[in-house]
């Protein structure tokens, strides 16, 4: 079955710098990578997906990479602020199979 | 629009009891699916309904079983609980099944 693996386990960057987590999948098949951020004592929020028939995809501050050739797909957040603080997830799964496979997450900490 | 509601937030049964939680999806998401987080395991997907009809399930004992309503409301069982059943589970709805998942503040159960 897929798996999917996420580094760093651990991110702490200066506010207005930038933050990259990277994940790597294994199954071929996979085709849907969205990525959520959850927050102490929340459930995980979407914030950015890509389909694999796109390479980059950018929202505001936010932007994801995908490299179907490699299996990595990567996320970008560009000027960080205070508030991004959180533990964000990579996932992937084959679109309309519903099963999201995640990684193990990536505190990122912004230090002001 | 109001987002995924689960129920209740806060759970603690003893080793051996059963336990149902509920989850209402989003008005007209018509997916819902199930999610354990635990410290060790991360985000493991238990199942998905869509029209009431178990589509796909994750690798779980028997002993976790759900159901969902013809409102599109689910409910998911365990039985027969063990203390590795403390966790926080999460339910996500969709509008369809190709559609991106929203999640839910999850239910926090302790097994004593």
């Amino acid at each position: 079955g897929e798996n999917v693996e996420q580094h760093p386990s651990t991110l702490s960057v200066q506010e207005g710098d930038s933050a990259v987590i990277k994940c790597t999948y294994s199954d071929s098949a996979s085709n849907y990578f969205p990525w959520y951020k959850q927050e102490l004592g929340k459930g995980p929020q979407l914030i950015i997906d890509i389909r694999s028939n796109v390479g980059e995809k950018k929202d505001q501050r936010i932007a994801v990479t995908l490299n179907k050739t490699a299996k990595h797909f990567s996320l970008h957040i560009t000027e960080t602020q205070p508030e991004d603080s959180a533990v964000y997830f990579c996932a992937a799964s084959i679109e309309g199979a519903q099963k999201l496979v995640f990684g193990q997450g990536t505190r990122l900490t912004i230090n002001p | 629009k109001a987002g995924v509601t689960q129920t209740p937030r806060y759970l603690i049964k003893t080793r051996g009891q059963q336990v149902t939680l509920s989850c209402s999806p989003i008005s007209g998401h018509r997916s819902v699916s199930w999610y354990q987080q635990t410290p060790g395991q991360g985000l493991q997907f238990l199942f998905e309904y869509f029209s009431e009809t178990q589509r796909n399930k994750g690798n779980f004992p028997g002993r976790f079983s759900g159901r969902q309503f013809s409102n599109s409301r689910s409910e998911m069982n365990v039985s027969t609980l063990e203390l590795g059943d403390s966790a926080l589970y999460l339910c996500a709805s969709s509008f369809r099944v190709t559609y991106e998942q929203y999640f839910g503040p999850g239910t926090r159960l302790t097994v004593t």
